[in-house]
């Protein structure tokens, strides 16, 4: 069975520094990856995917991601950040040989400090 | 606006009851998934429909039940809802079910509060 692992909690980053939010994964075979970010009393929004082809994936509001296959991981980086991007970070993954559901991680919770 | 339109927004009822959610999926898309996010859960995969029919089953009570109808509209029911049914209820969308290499495109969830 698929499952996503965010072994954070919650990350404390100043603003303008670089930002990374962990994400390891586990499928049978092969995944589709995928960052969702909720604001407070909103739904989830898409961020980024991997599909297949280039490891990183550039996404929405400066937001890139690296698929490691070895490492099974699919971490979330900003190279600057912004107060702005305090926000609930979901990683997600679907095994795209199986069912098209998506399994989410636990979430973690991003504080960017002025 | 995402175009998943989820009601009601906020629900408040009494422990023993029984609430249907309702979702609107975005236009063209045949997929409704309905999660449950919790605080201590995070986000639980519950059920899948296709173009009216059930896909894929995740960790639904069997005090919950789901159904799609013709027109794509999806309703979460629950019953005999306990404190610990308090959550946030989000219903998904997407264009596709078997093979679909998108992600989904969320509604803004419903608040249930049991008291």
């Amino acid at each position: 069975a698929q499952s996503v692992a965010q072994p954070e909690d919650q990350v404390n980053v100043a603003e303008g520094n670089p930002l990374t939010v962990k994400c390891t994964y586990s499928v049978s075979g092969n995944p589709y990856l995928f960052w969702y970010v909720q604001y407070p009393n909103r739904g989830l929004q898409f961020l980024l995917k991997y599909i297949t082809g280039d490891n990183l994936v550039k996404g929405s509001y400066g937001f890139e991601a690296e698929f490691n296959k070895s490492q099974t991981s699919f971490h979330l980086k900003k190279p600057s950040a912004l107060v702005s991007d305090s926000a609930l970070y979901f990683c997600a993954v679907r095994d795209r040989d199986r069912d098209d559901k998506i399994i989410f991680g636990k979430g973690t919770r991003l504080h960017i400090l002025p | 606006d995402s175009g998943v339109t989820q009601t009601p927004k906020h629900l408040i009822t009494a422990t023993g009851q029984r609430v249907t959610l309702r979702c609107s999926p975005r236009s063209g898309d045949l997929s409704v998934y309905w999660y449950q996010q919790s605080l201590d859960q995070g986000l639980q995969f519950l059920i899948q429909y296709y173009n009216g029919e059930e896909r894929a089953k995740g960790n639904i009570l069997e005090r919950f039940s789901a159904q799609q109808f013709p027109d794509l509209h999806s309703e979460l029911n629950l019953s005999s809802l306990e404190l610990g049914d308090s959550a946030l209820y989000f219903c998904a969308s997407s264009p596709r079910g078997q093979g679909v290499r998108y992600g989904y495109t969320f509604g803004s969830g419903t608040r249930l509060t049991v008291v």
